[in-house]
Order: C-alpha cells, then structure tokens, then sequence
C-alpha cells in the first residue's frame, strides 16, 4: 500500500497559521472520515492531536484542527508556537482493511 | 493510566526472525481495543505493520503480511510480534499501541525499541 502524501517541510513565524495538507485516494482518506494526526518531536514517540478527520483529544490545544475536502485532509495549526516545532504524519483506515501513514511533514517554527 | 512497553533483541542477524513484545499495564488487554505494531526506520515515516483483537483477530499490512504474526497472550496481559526473513530494510524503531477500533485511531503508544538487522 502507498503512504499518504505530505509535503516534507513547511515553516512559519511564531503567531502565525500554518497548514499542512495530506492527499490519498477514494479508498482511504475520500472513503471515510477516519483521519487522525499525530505530532512526533525527536526521539520521542508520536502523540494524537486529531482524531476523525477533526476531533481533539482531551487535553490537546484548540489551535490544532482538522478537516477533510474529498481525498485531501489538513491539519491547521493556528498562533504557532515554538514548541509545535516536530514532525507531523497524517493517517487513515484503508478498505484492505488496513491502515496506512503518510510520508511526514517537518514543522519549522522561524 | 495505561503504559506499554516494547522489549527484544536490539539487534537481529539477516534472513533471521525479528521478535518482540509489548507489555500493557495500567490496564487489561482483554478490552474493546485493538493492539496494534508500527515502525519507523531511522529519519524515515512511520509504517503501519499490524494488529490484533485481544480474542485473536488480526490484520496485517498487504507488503508485510507473508513475514508477519501477531499474537496475544492475555494471562500475561502481553502481544507479541514476529517479523521472518529479515533484512537491513527492517531497521527501525519499533512501537506498539492501542488502536481504538471504534475511531480508528492510537492513542497510547510505547517508548520504542531500535532493532538493528546487520551481521
């Protein structure tokens, strides 16, 4: 199965909004609203900050949000904050059933 | 609070069998989850590799799936991963975590463990 795809890098200014997109295909992300992301800073192990294309978990930042248009989703990290700096991955239920990873996204916060 | 633990051999010889195991406490095995293992080769994404219901359901990902076994053993509140045939490819950072079958998602994950493949 392919990995989502994720743009590699993005970056922005502390205050700023930032999104990071995540395309799949009609039997993954475009078949169900079973999208989470997760935050992963060096060395450690990944965190959920979205669950079902745009649900938080208790405890994470309301600047964090998600949403889904057809075979795209997008995480939105709104106000950035030095300590968002970490990489991103999206992932989504496939209908093999499986799930599958995207490739990953390195946040730089400038 | 539920907290998982990855254990095994860091380094495992090519065309040999990678196995490890992850340890739930804080919690029982033998709940409405799926307990689930993922990879991360070094400065590489994340890859789902499998999982499996505490009453022996299991799923596997497609490319992996004729090296894989996934097991449970819920005496000792423990799942287990088997990984045949391996070679420097399957170098990564191993995690286990509970996958919340309802919402699709994982929201507990272990610390990691590195197995190397090399001679």
């Amino acid at each position: 199965q392919s990995a989502l795809t994720q743009p590699a890098s993005v970056s922005g200014s502390p205050g700023q909004s930032i999104t990071i997109s995540c395309t799949g295909t009609s039997s993954d992300i475009g078949g169900y609203n079973y999208v989470s992301w997760y935050q992963q800073h060096p060395g450690k192990a990944p965190k959920l900050i979205i669950y079902d294309v745009s649900n938080r978990p208790s405890g994470v930042s309301n600047r964090f949000s998600g949403s889904k248009s057809g075979n795209t989703a997008s995480l939105t990290i709104s106000d950035l904050q030095a300590e968002d700096e970490a990489a991103y991955y999206c992932s989504s239920f496939t209908s093999s059933p499986s799930w599958v990873f995207g490739g990953g996204t390195k946040l730089t916060v400038l | 609070q539920l907290q998982l633990q990855e254990s095994g051999p860091g380094l495992v010889k090519p065309s040999e069998t990678l196995s490890l195991t992850c340890a739930v406490s804080g919690g029982s095995i033998s709940s409405n989850y799926y307990w689930d293992w993922i990879r991360q080769p070094p400065g590489k994404e994340l890859e789902w590799i499998g999982n499996i219901y505490y009453s022996g359901g299991t799923n596997y990902n497609p490319s992996l799936k004729s090296r894989v076994t996934i097991s449970v053993d819920t005496s000792q509140n423990q799942f287990s991963l088997r990984l045949g045939s391996v070679t420097a490819a399957d170098t990564a950072v191993y995690y286990c975590a509970r996958h919340v079958a309802s919402n699709s998602l994982f929201d507990v994950w272990g610390q990691g463990t590195l197995v190397t493949v090399s001679s």
